[in-house]
């Protein structure tokens, strides 16, 4: 079936790093692809998508762009900042209401 | 900005116990969802509501679970005799749209423990 798949975590980082979290589908058709942001504490928010293959999404100076040769949508950030530390979560969507998500990736962003 | 929002935040609960979780989904959604978070495990769909019923649910989501939107705003997941393996954070999401491309909002979640 239709799933995802994220490097497994806790990804730990001094401020300022380059941060790439790796996600990669399996799909039967087109999905839509989505990051969501896990703040301590808090909800899923979205952080950026994307609907077709070759765009980008992009929020915060996080980027992710959507290749179905490699059916991969992996996240990155220039340069990570103490605020960015949450668990990160990479998810499918097609026309439908089941969204399928990866396991999430914990990011802590030292000083 | 508007925002889904969930109460309690925390619901500790004996087993065999009903528990109803309450959500309040963006005022011009008009698909409505449940997810849940079993600690350290992933994200899982569990049913989506449109129009007043059911309109898709995992395998999940059994004959112990209903949801209910009682007025129109409010709209609840309920839990008819909770076990322990039902503990798990309980996501409420909405959308104005079914389409794939449509983005939808997350609720702060409830925390349930059973028991």
């Amino acid at each position: 079936g239709d799933s995802v798949t994220q490097m497994e975590g806790p990804v730990t980082l001094s401020e300022e790093a380059f941060l790439t979290i790796n996600c990669t589908y399996t799909a039967t058709g087109y999905p839509s692809l989505f990051w969501y942001v896990q703040y301590p504490g808090e909800g899923l928010q979205l952080l950026l998508k994307a609907t077709k293959a070759d765009d980008k999404g992009s929020n915060k100076g996080f980027e992710a762009t959507y290749r179905k040769e490699t059916t991969s949508f992996h996240l990155e950030k220039g340069s990570v900042q103490v605020s960015d530390s949450a668990v990160y979560f990479c998810a499918l969507r097609y026309n439908n209401n089941d969204m399928r998500f990866g396991a999430g990736t914990r990011l802590t962003v030292k000083p | 900005e508007p925002e889904v929002t969930q109460t309690p935040s925390h619901q500790v609960t004996q087993m065999g116990q009903e528990v109803i979780l309450r959500c309040v989904p963006i005022s011009n959604h008009l698909y409505f969802y449940w997810y849940r978070q079993i600690l350290g495990q992933k994200v899982e769909f569990l049913v989506s509501f449109y129009n007043n019923e059911i309109s898709e649910k995992s395998e999940i989501f059994d004959d112990q679970f209903s949801v209910e939107r009682p007025d129109g705003s409010n709209f609840t997941l309920k839990i008819r005799s909770t076990k322990l393996e039902d503990s798990a954070m309980y996501f409420c999401a909405s959308s104005t749209t079914r389409g794939g491309q449509d983005t939808q909002y997350f609720g702060p979640g409830t925390r349930l423990t059973v028991l």
